[in-house]
């Protein structure tokens, strides 16, 4: 039992490049989570999905795209790469989005742009 | 969405209990009050989380505070891998509602 896998764990682009980030969790959940982490901050929300085929906008979602085809998977797509976008990324899924369910977190992606 | 405040840094002694503060003043009666933490280098893992009631698991102990506008995490004894930063968060009853992070508290851990 994995949890949640991000794919990959370092990345460096150039301003301009495009590039997708791959989250992947084996526990079965509905809801899955893209946030950033930018250095002595909290984590903001970029996206979220409540299932299969379903994604919603959060708190930071401009300059990114995600999809959700399989259950399974939950990708995050930066079209054109800014140096505002270098960051930590981190991929969360839950069982519900019920107030008392816990999130679980990936290991996350270091990503420079520069 | 109500706020919390906590502490930039905390420090503690290895062996010895730690309590970490929060304040949620606004809190709304619906409101669940979830702690998560974050290892150096390592995505955040969930702690604990209660709505009125003090709360116990293996890892912490959660205290509230009767008026619910603050609440305590206990670590009972503080080991160096209890070094972290700690998130105290509101999750309001309105929708999906995902995490909201705020900095948290910074616990440094003295052997």
């Amino acid at each position: 039992n994995a949890g949640v896998t991000q794919t990959p764990k370092f990345r460096v682009l150039k301003t301009g490049q495009s590039m997708t980030l791959l989250c992947a969790q084996d526990m079965n959940h509905e809801y899955m989570y893209w946030y950033r982490q930018d250095p002595g901050m909290g984590l903001r929300l970029i996206h979220y999905s409540v299932g299969e085929g379903t994604t919603a906008k959060g708190e930071v979602p401009d300059g990114y795209n995600v999809s959700r085809l399989k259950k399974q998977n939950f990708l995050l797509g930066l079209e054109s790469a800014a140096p505002s976008q270098t960051s930590v990324y981190f991929c969360a899924s839950s069982r519900t989005s019920g107030l008392d369910n816990e999130q679980f977190f990936g290991p996350g992606t270091r990503l420079t742009v520069l | 969405d109500a706020k919390t405040t906590q502490p930039n840094s905390m420090e503690s002694n290895e062996e010895e209990p730690v309590h970490l503060p929060c304040n949620h003043s606004t809190i709304s009666g619906t409101d669940y009050i979830h702690w998560y933490r974050q290892l150096p280098s390592q995505g955040p893992e969930y702690v604990i989380h209660g709505l009125t009631s003090n709360v116990n698991n293996r890892m912490a102990s959660l205290a509230i505070a009767e008026d619910r506008k603050s609440s305590t995490l206990i670590l009972h004894r503080a080991t160096l891998r209890d070094a972290a930063v700690y998130y105290c968060i509101l999750r309001r009853r309105s929708g999906n509602t995902p995490l909201v992070f705020g900095k948290g508290t910074r616990l440094s851990v003295i052997a």
